[in-house]
């Protein structure tokens, strides 16, 4: 059974970091790309950055320069580092198996990102 | 950016009725579209991908059609669980990007 458990997540000024962890299992982590999206507080699904198996990213506009997607195949952990966090970066940040090859699915449980003064 | 529009944004029907929500592409994505359900406090579900296709474990009362611009996902008999919200997604092209969400409602 594929299982990605969200970690990471906070409360946090606006400017601060914060890096979320992902941890996969239940599938070949290294042949799979992986992706993070986000939900604010009763908002819709945004998708926020995808790397492949071989580790090529994309990033949303609204995040671009300031986050950075990695993964770690020997550990089977994708992560998310988060600068420069905005009001507007606080989400639900979930982490994902999939990229625009394939179907998002599944997600995992989400870890809370709040900014906040 | 491709931009999808679900309509209508609140569905309001009793558990036995037909539920058809819709999903318009501001351009073609193929067959490129999945749909999702989320029930609160939950991770999005795969429900439908490829515009037409069950995920594994989804029921038969599930189905998605369409291709292009248009699609339509239809639950032919709804049963309590299924009301929720329900999302859309194109992975046609970049930025992969997913509608503002159906929100099924009991009547």
């Amino acid at each position: 059974e594929v299982q990605l458990l969200e970690s990471g997540g906070g409360l946090v000024q606006p400017g601060g970091s914060l890096r979320l962890s992902c941890a996969a299992s239940g599938f070949t982590f290294n042949n799979n790309g992986m992706s993070w999206v986000r939900q604010a507080p009763g908002g819709g699904l945004e998708w926020v950055s995808t790397i492949s198996h071989i580790g090529s990213t994309k990033y949303a506009d609204s995040v671009k320069g300031r986050f950075t997607i990695s993964r770690d195949n020997s550990n089977n952990t994708l992560y998310l580092q988060m600068n420069s966090l905005r009001l507007e970066d606080t989400a639900v940040y979930y982490c994902a198996k999939g990229t625009i090859a394939s179907a998002i699915d599944p997600w995992g449980q989400g870890t809370l990102v709040i900014v906040s003064s | 950016e491709i931009v999808l529009t679900q309509s209508p944004a609140t569905l309001s029907l009793s558990p036995g009725e037909r539920a058809t929500l819709s999903c318009r592409a501001s351009q073609s994505v193929g067959t490129y579209l999945a749909w999702y359900q989320q029930k609160p406090g939950q991770a999005p579900r795969l429900l439908i991908y490829d515009a037409s296709n069950r995920a594994t474990g989804i029921p038969a009362r599930f189905s998605g059609s369409g291709s292009g611009t248009d699609f339509t996902l239809t639950i032919s008999s709804l049963e309590p669980e299924d009301f929720a919200v329900y999302y859309c997604h194109q992975r046609s092209n970049w930025p992969i990007t997913f509608g503002q969400g159906t929100r099924l409602e009991i009547k």
